[in-house]
């Protein structure tokens, strides 16, 4: 059956350090691969698209990796800060324009 | 420019009554997406239209919803004889163009729906 996991616990991470949050796939093959942010009460918000065909992607303090052949992608988040602390959803984009989304990760930066 | 909106933010129906759900996409965009998610899970794709017309729809429920999308005004996604399975956050989402690779979907904040 198809699958998309996400750390399913919640992460601390020391302020400062960075963080790496996991997504895994099964039975997908997808032709592009975004991650997004929800504050709680909030919509997601878009962070970083990476194509199939890249290995990975940067914004400022955020580096993506894809890696279609083990079919996961980490996000990374270096120097975190305790304002990065919120929920970060991966989403696959499969060929027909559709997304599909994982439950997400909640990530707590402590000071 | 505003952002995508929702109305309204909170919802509180009985059960049987009907619930509707108004999503303006951001200037611009004509193609509008409606998501759910309930506590604990991800978010759900329910259904995707343009300006009039309805795309996907595959992640609908067959019986009591139904979307629209008019040449003017908002998106409306209706739920009618809602029942305590329908409380969730439901989203609305809006791009350019037909998302994927080449577009972004911008969120609302959503609405919360409560049946009790």
């Amino acid at each position: 059956s198809q699958k998309i996991e996400q750390n399913s616990e919640a992460l601390n991470i020391q302020e400062g350090k960075t963080a790496t949050l996991t997504c895994n796939y099964t039975n997908y093959s997808p032709a592009y691969l975004q991650w997004y942010r929800q504050d709680p009460g909030r919509g997601p918000v878009f962070l970083l698209l990476i194509r199939e065909n890249e290995k990975e992607k940067r914004k400022e303090r955020l580096k993506v990796t894809f890696d279609t052949t083990l079919k996961q992608s980490l996000f990374h988040i270096t120097a975190s800060q305790p304002a990065d602390s919120a929920t970060y959803l991966c989403a696959l984009g499969v060929r027909d324009d559709k997304i599909i989304f994982g439950k997400g990760t909640r990530l707590h930066i402590l000071p | 420019n505003a952002g995508v909106m929702q109305n309204p933010r909170h919802l509180v129906r009985r059960r049987g009554q009907e619930a509707r759900l108004r999503c303006s996409p951001m200037k611009g965009h004509s193609h509008v997406y409606w998501y759910r998610q309930l506590p604990e899970e991800g978010l759900k794709f329910m259904v995707y239209l343009q300006k009039e017309n309805i795309i996907d729809e595959s992640g609908m429920p067959k019986e009591r919803f139904s979307a629209e999308f008019p040449k003017e005004g908002p998106s409306i996604l209706r739920i009618q004889q809602v029942v305590r399975g329908d409380s969730a956050a439901y989203f609305c989402a809006s791009s350019q163009t037909s998302g994927g690779a080449s577009d972004t979907q911008y969120f609302g904040p959503g609405t919360r729906l409560t049946v009790l």
